[in-house]
């Protein structure tokens, strides 16, 4: 079947512009994690989602950063205000999480520039 | 006490050798420990995973060793190809539904095997 999909692939902006990435979770996957993949910092936990409970915002690294997830699939993080530090891929897996199951599968990411 | 420490950083293996790649973990509530192999301009992709109540787990070429007592796990890949050069990433993380699962990742492994 599908697998999680990601867009756009590629994302250049300006510094201090706001900028939107999307995920597509495989269909049936209740769970979704956004994940930062960077030089710096290596792969690095944003953001997760479950069902309808709150989420987990732990890993979000400032208040310009901020995710919602529409109809217990599709996700979008935002960036507002984008500076050069948030130049990185940006990474959205999901997991079934029942029966036992924590495998995570990640998406193709998203690599955003600031210029 | 969240890091997971991964060695070497980078690791060069000649064609059917065996490559090795060690994790250490501080967390003793971790209890699932993946890795993931990833290859330029591609998401992470599970590999192979293990739980801390077995000591080895193999799939393949591709065998995980588990130290519970010292916190520490090991991916070997034996016979290693051309093919497996790659960055590989080790990972733990907490089950349970009260749980987010959030993977804490190691720095990563560039691994390049010499035909």
């Amino acid at each position: 079947g599908a697998g999680v999909s990601q867009s756009p692939s590629n994302k250049v902006t300006e510094k201090g512009k706001d900028v939107e990435l999307r995920c597509d979770p495989i269909s049936g996957h209740t769970a979704l994690y956004w994940y930062r993949q960077s030089l710096g910092q290596g792969l690095e936990f944003l953001i997760y989602f479950q069902g309808n409970s709150a989420p987990d915002k732990s890993g979000l690294p400032s208040d310009r950063f901020s995710a919602e997830r529409t109809g217990g699939s599709v996700s979008t993080l935002t960036i507002q205000r984008t500076q050069q530090e948030d130049s990185a891929v940006y990474l959205c897996a999901s997991s079934i999480r029942d029966g036992g199951s924590y495998e995570q599968y990640f998406g193709p990411g998203t690599r955003l520039t600031v210029t | 006490q969240q890091q997971v420490k991964q060695s070497p950083q980078s690791l060069i293996v000649q064609k059917g050798g065996i490559s090795i790649i060690n994790c250490a973990y501080e967390n003793t509530a971790f209890d699932y420990f993946p890795w993931y192999q990833q290859f330029p301009g591609k998401g992470p992709a599970l590999l192979i995973a293990i739980r801390p109540d077995v000591s080895e787990k193999k799939e393949g070429r591709f065998t995980i060793s588990f130290n519970k007592s010292a916190k520490q796990f090991s991916l070997h890949i034996m016979d290693s190809q051309p093919g497996d050069s790659a960055t590989y990433f080790c990972a733990a993380s907490t089950r349970g539904s009260s749980n987010t699962g959030k993977l804490i990742f190691g720095q990563g492994t560039t691994l390049q095997v010499k035909p």
